[in-house]
């Protein structure tokens, strides 16, 4: 157990809608991470936020947002949906300040299938 | 864009066997790190080696690190049928080494045989 869940755990879309998914990072954590890992592929850095604040972009369009709450949950959303968009789509927290190396906590991901 | 290079992409081997995953990177880091995804599942971190290290040990994990051919090795000793999944070498996009913001490899899937 990481701490660190993630709702739906599954879903299917349709092609042209929009989702939002959903993180609750670990206790204490305030930064949280997200990333897109098509199947057979390792995970791609979409974005982060830091204290509400996106804190650095992968190379994901802007239909991909996100938003980071005082409780320092986090949502992505994602528009317009695409089927190059089915993947599995996972929340990471850790905690920004500390010396470097702290571990990073993953979520067990939302599996996204758009048709 | 993938910073790590993982080989092999699968491994196959018996149970009591030792599994040597390689990663490969491009770019100057401050540390390293695997992780390893059970099918379909959330990561898990496994270990950690920093820039000025040259070898690790957690248990039956020994990593090692050599910054001059940038490259790394995950060895799993005596291998277990619940060692099966697939591990990824990760390292941090940012300067300090510690931005959370992770570049990972391809990935080896390993199969330990009963």
């Amino acid at each position: 157990e990481t701490g660190v869940t993630q709702s739906p755990t599954h879903l299917i879309k349709t092609r042209g809608q929009q989702v939002t998914l959903r993180c609750s990072s670990q206790s204490g954590h305030n930064t949280v991470s997200w990333y897109q890992q098509a199947l057979g592929q390792g995970p791609q850095f979409i974005f982060q936020y830091y204290r509400e604040e996106e804190n650095g972009r992968g190379n994901f369009p802007p239909r991909f947002s996100g938003l980071q709450f005082p409780n320092y949950s986090s949502e992505l959303n994602v528009n317009a949906l695409e089927l190059d968009d089915s993947a599995l789509y996972l929340c990471a927290s850790s905690l920004q300040g500390r010396v470097s190396g702290n571990t990073i906590y993953f979520g067990e991901g939302s599996w996204l299938t758009v048709v | 864009s993938q910073q790590g290079e993982e080989d092999p992409q699968a491994l196959s081997i018996q149970e009591g066997e030792n599994a040597t995953m390689n990663c490969s990177y491009k770019t100057s880091i401050n540390n390293l790190q695997w992780y390893r995804q059970n099918s379909g599942r959330g990561l898990v971190h496994l270990i950690l080696i920093r820039s000025n290290e040259r070898e690790k040990h957690s248990g039956r994990l020994r990593v090692t690190l050599d910054t001059s051919k940038k490259s790394s090795s995950l060895l799993i000793t005596a291998s277990r049928a619940a060692d099966t999944a697939s591990y990824f070498c990760a390292t941090d996009a940012g300067g300090s080494g510690n931005t959370g913001k992770l570049i990972f490899g391809q990935g080896t899937t390993l199969q330990v045989k009963p």
